[in-house]
């Protein structure tokens, strides 16, 4: 079974200040990860994916997450953050291991994240 | 492309009736999955649908249902409505089973049972 954790349910930050939202998984076979952002009345947002290419993860909106296995994390990181920035931050993971066939997303609990002028 | 379109947005029912809820996924998309969204258990999955089969299902009573078009539009369908089925009801679609992990989500439909 699968399990993403991430800690802390808020983040605030001032704008420009690096954004760093942390998450960790269980997985026990090869995990695919994934960051969703989803803004107040809208569905999720793909923000950025793994799987199993490059460990060091380029997304949208400025966007980068790596890949660390030894530490069984995926942290979401933004170097400056603008006020736009500010919405729920989800992680998922998903098992790799069948291809595809019986794949779901399992999600951690999402982090808000407020920016601060 | 368009993308994953979800009707209605907004839905108020009484506990004890039932709800259909639409949903039409990204052109060419042939996989549609359901999740749930509350504040309280977060986002869980409930099923997803692939060649009008179901594929995969969570841990849901059976109360909730699905079903999936040959046009792979899909519908989700809760009877007997509980107070505790308010939610944000997410689909999300991607292109093939195989080899494809990420999903692509709609607006979601706002269910609130009073």
């Amino acid at each position: 079974a699968q399990s993403v954790t991430q800690l802390g349910s808020h983040v605030s930050v001032s704008e420009g200040a690096l954004v760093l939202l942390r998450c960790n998984y269980s997985s026990s076979v090869p995990p695919y990860l994934f960051w969703y952002v989803q803004y107040p009345n809208q569905g999720l947002q793909l923000l950025l994916k793994y799987t199993s290419a490059a460990t060091l993860v380029k997304g949208i909106n400025g966007f980068e997450a790596e890949f660390k296995k030894s530490e069984t994390s995926f942290h979401l990181t933004k170097p400056s953050a603008h006020m736009s920035d500010a919405a729920e931050y989800f992680c998922a993971v998903t098992d790799s291991g069948t291809s595809g066939a019986n794949s779901k997303l399992t999600f951690g609990k999402g982090i808000t994240l407020s920016v601060r002028p | 492309k368009a993308g994953v379109t979800q009707t209605p947005r907004y839905l108020i029912k009484t506990r004890g009736q039932q709800v259909t809820l639409s949903c039409s996924p990204i052109s060419g998309h042939r996989s549609v999955s359901w999740y749930q969204q509350t504040p309280g258990q977060g986002l869980q999955f409930l099923f997803e649908y692939f060649s009008e089969t179901q594929r995969n299902k969570g841990n849901f009573p059976g109360r909730f249902s699905g079903r999936q078009f040959s046009n792979s539009r899909s519908e989700m369908n809760v009877s007997t409505l509980e107070l505790g089925d308010s939610a944000l009801y997410l689909c999300a679609s991607r292109p093939r089973l195989a080899g494809v992990y990420e999903q692509y989500f709609g607006p979601g439909t706002r269910l609130t049972v009073t």
